[in-house]
């Protein structure tokens, strides 16, 4: 049971270049978040989608888009990397939107820019 | 605005002394809580969810956590470490609105001494 898979797991990019992270889960979740890791600050939400078909900001979004490809998939881009973008990335999702899920995560991508 | 403090953000304890991490949340309704755990390299998995049917939650790998409304407390103990709890902890809270909003704390990390 794979549950949330992203890839890739290491990337490293330099200033300017675009990216995208890949997102998929086998748990049929409908909703899929993308979170940012850094030391110190815990994890901040960057995009979320609710159900297929819809996205929205989460408390980060400046500098990503994202896509709900379909119910599995949730891929999120850099358009021009920065610095500042130098992160652990996780994917991750639940079922619904109810305050109890369980939300479950990927393995991480850590991505530098250079 | 709803937020999740944790108090020391390393924590080292003997290989088999107790383990003690401390969460305080902020909010005028209480929310949901939990406990993620990250071992290296890894994403963040489940340890254990507070959702208001009993104030003593049970998790996996001997853990447990008690809600105390009266302190604003989560508070995550084990009574005896093992060399394998060595990983970062995270608490976090989540409420409705209009996606399952989670807050998490700005994690723990725990350092087993043999």
């Amino acid at each position: 049971n794979a549950g949330v898979t992203q890839t890739p797991k290491f990337q490293v990019l330099k200033t300017g270049q675009s990216m995208t992270l890949q997102c998929a889960q086998d748990m049929n979740h409908n909703s899929m978040y993308w979170y940012q890791q850094d030391p110190g600050m815990g994890l901040r939400l960057i995009y979320y989608s609710a159900s297929e078909g819809t996205t929205d900001k989460g408390e980060v979004p400046n500098g990503y888009n994202v896509s709900r490809l379909n119910k599995r998939e949730f891929s999120l881009r850099l358009e021009s990397a920065a610095p500042s973008q130098t992160s652990v990335y996780f994917c991750a999702s639940s079922d619904g939107q109810g305050v109890r899920n369980t939300i479950y995560f990927g393995e991480g991508s850590w991505l530098t820019v250079v | 605005a709803q937020s999740v403090t944790q108090l020391g953000s390393h924590v080292s304890v003997s290989e088999g002394a107790l383990v003690l991490l401390r969460c305080n949340y902020s909010s005028s309704v209480p929310p949901y809580l939990f406990w993620y755990v990250q071992y290296p390299n890894q994403g963040l998995q489940l340890l254990l969810k507070y959702t208001s049917a009993a104030t003593l939650v049970k998790g996996i790998n001997g853990f447990e956590a008690e809600f105390k409304k009266s302190e604003t407390s989560f508070h995550l103990t084990k009574p005896s470490a093992h060399m394998s709890d060595a990983a970062e902890y995270f608490c976090a809270a989540s409420r409705s609105g209009g996606y399952q909003k989670v807050t998490f704390g700005i994690g723990t990390k725990l350092q087993v001494i043999p």
